[in-house]
């Protein structure tokens, strides 16, 4: 199922840094995108969501949307250890359609 | 902040056998969901449920699967025969009218022996 791609690679980085992460998708009904965060032995819970290509920030997190290029970008300013989770993109076709297509997941740790 | 509660958190069966999986949706929401994610795997859609019946359900969610809303607190979903690829973390998910947020639960590991 190659709707939603994430590269799922682990992400180590020291605290204080920008962490960077993307999805790219190839189904251009998509109008919402969302970022989650899973913690371990925990359900997805939302940290973004975005209807328009652009930037949305909310305190140290931005989204960014491009969809033209079918792109969609979570950055994470200033990371903090507590930030040391799995961070997941989704998005649907439209408002009040949750069937959401997930990607695989990047599992971030920042060290303190 | 209110949340939604899974059990058990884990659940292991034989193949053949039904399990019921449950789910205790935050009371004034009115959507309904199951997901699941296999090990390794991406977070998949199963199926959403609202006003007591099945608004939308995936490719997965085959005969095999059911769900349920038994009364007004509680949103269930069976397994009637459960395979070895049925093994997965199912996690129910539920909203309100009002607003897109999915509120998940902390899920149910199901491992079919």
């Amino acid at each position: 199922q190659k709707e939603v791609e994430q590269d799922p690679g682990p992400l180590s980085v020291p605290e204080g840094a920008i962490v960077s992460l993307n999805c790219t998708y190839s189904n251009s009904a998509f109008q919402y995108f969302m970022w989650y965060r899973q913690y371990s032995r925990k359900g997805p819970e939302l940290l973004m969501y975005t209807y328009s290509s652009g930037n949305k920030e909310d305190g140290r997190f931005t989204a960014q949307v491009d969809k033209s290029s079918k792109y969609i970008s979570l950055f994470i300013r200033d990371s903090q250890p507590s930030d040391s989770a799995t961070y997941l993109c989704a998005m649907s076709i439209g408002y009040g359609n949750n069937r959401l297509a997930f990607g695989k997941g990047n599992q971030v740790v920042v060290i303190p | 902040e209110p949340e939604v509660t899974q059990t058990p958190s884990h659940q292991v069966t034989q193949m053949g056998q039904e399990v019921i999986l449950r789910c205790v949706p935050i009371s004034n929401h009115l959507y309904f969901y199951w997901y699941r994610q296999i090990l390794g795997q991406k977070v998949e859609f199963l199926v959403s449920f609202y006003n007591n019946e099945i608004s939308e359900k995936s490719e997965i969610f085959d005969d095999q699967f059911s769900v349920e809303r038994p009364d007004g607190s509680n949103f269930t979903l069976k397994i009637r025969s459960t395979k070895l690829e049925d093994s997965a973390m199912y996690f129910c998910a539920s909203r309100d009218r009002l607003n897109e947020k999915l509120f998940f639960g902390s899920g149910t590991q199901l491992s079919v022996l």
